[in-house]
C-alpha cells in the first residue's frame, strides 16, 4: 500500500539552529502534501502544504521543497525557537480521494 | 470556536466490551475523518465521510469496526468486542471538504481508548 517515510525520527537542535526534515512516498498519484504539527498535550495543527505542480513554497520560517521527480519532499525549518518544539508529520494524498497517509513523524526538540 | 470536539477524552473497557466514540465537527464543514494514533503504527486513516455520506472506509478494520454520522453535527465511531489491540488515541478531524482532501484539516483532541 502506499507509505510516507520520514528522516529523521527526531532531532535535537540549539535554539536558533536551522533544520531539515526529509520525507518521500511511494504513491505517484499523490498529488498533494499537507504537513501538521503536533506539540505536547495539544491537537495536531495544520502548517504548511504544496501540491505536485509546485517546486516550493515558504511560509515565514517554513519552507518546503518538492521533487515530483524522486518523489521526495523536505521541509526547512529556520532560526527555531523552543516553542517549534513538536513531532512533525508529513503526509499525501491522491486527486479526488480524501485518504491522507502519514509519516510516522519527527520529533523536533529545541534547547533554549 | 471550541473547533472539532471529542469524546470521551478517555475510555476504559473491559476486552470484549463495546465501545462508542463520539465527534462533532467543525460547524459548515461537510468532510469528517476518523484516524487512529499509536506509537508503532503513527497516524493511521481509519474512514472518511462527505456531506453526511460515506465515502472511503478502506482503513477499517471490518470485522469490529464501523462508523456513521446520522447528521451533520456528529460522527460515532463504534468498536465492538474491543481487543487490547484496539488501545489507541482515536483522532476526529474536520475540514471544509472543498477540492477533496486539499482542505486543511482541523483535529479534534482525540479519544484514548485503553482495553484492558
Amino acid at each position: 500500500g502506499e507509505q510516507v517515510e520520514q528522516l529523521p525520527s527526531s532531532l535535537i537542535v540549539q535554539e536558533g539552529a536551522s533544520v531539515l526534515i526529509n520525507c518521500s512516498y511511494t504513491d505517484s498519484a499523490s498529488v498533494y502534501f499537507p504537513w501538521y504539527k503536533q506539540e505536547p498535550g495539544k491537537r495536531l495543527q495544520f502548517i504548511i502544504d504544496i501540491r505536485s505542480n509546485m517546486e516550493r513554497k515558504q511560509n515565514q520560517r517554513l519552507t518546503l521543497l518538492f521533487d515530483k521527480k524522486t518523489k521526495h519532499l523536505s521541509l526547512h525549518i529556520t532560526a527555531t525557537q523552543p516553542g517549534d518544539s513538536a513531532i512533525y508529520f508529513c503526509s499525501a494524498s491522491r486527486t479526488n480521494a480524501y485518504k491522507v497517509i502519514f509519516g510516522k513523524g519527527t520529533h523536533l526538540h529545541v534547547l533554549p | 470556536n471550541a473547533g472539532v470536539i471529542q469524546t470521551p477524552r478517555h475510555k476504559v473497557t473491559g476486552k470484549g466490551q463495546e465501545a462508542t466514540l463520539w465527534c462533532e465537527p467543525i460547524s459548515g464543514h461537510s468532510a469528517v475523518f476518523w484516524y487512529r494514533q499509536t506509537i508503532v503504527q503513527g497516524l493511521e486513516f481509519l474512514t472518511y465521510f462527505r456531506n453526511q455520506a460515506p465515502i472511503d472506509d478502506s482503513g477499517m478494520p471490518k470485522e469490529r469496526f464501523s462508523a456513521q454520522m446520522p447528521n451533520q453535527s456528529h460522527s460515532t465511531l463504534k468498536i465492538q468486542s474491543t481487543q487490547p489491540q484496539d488501545s489507541a488515541v482515536y483522532l476526529c478531524a474536520s475540514s471544509l471538504g472543498t477540492g477533496g482532501a486539499r482542505a486543511e484539516q482541523f483535529f479534534g483532541p482525540g479519544t484514548r481508548l485503553t482495553v484492558l
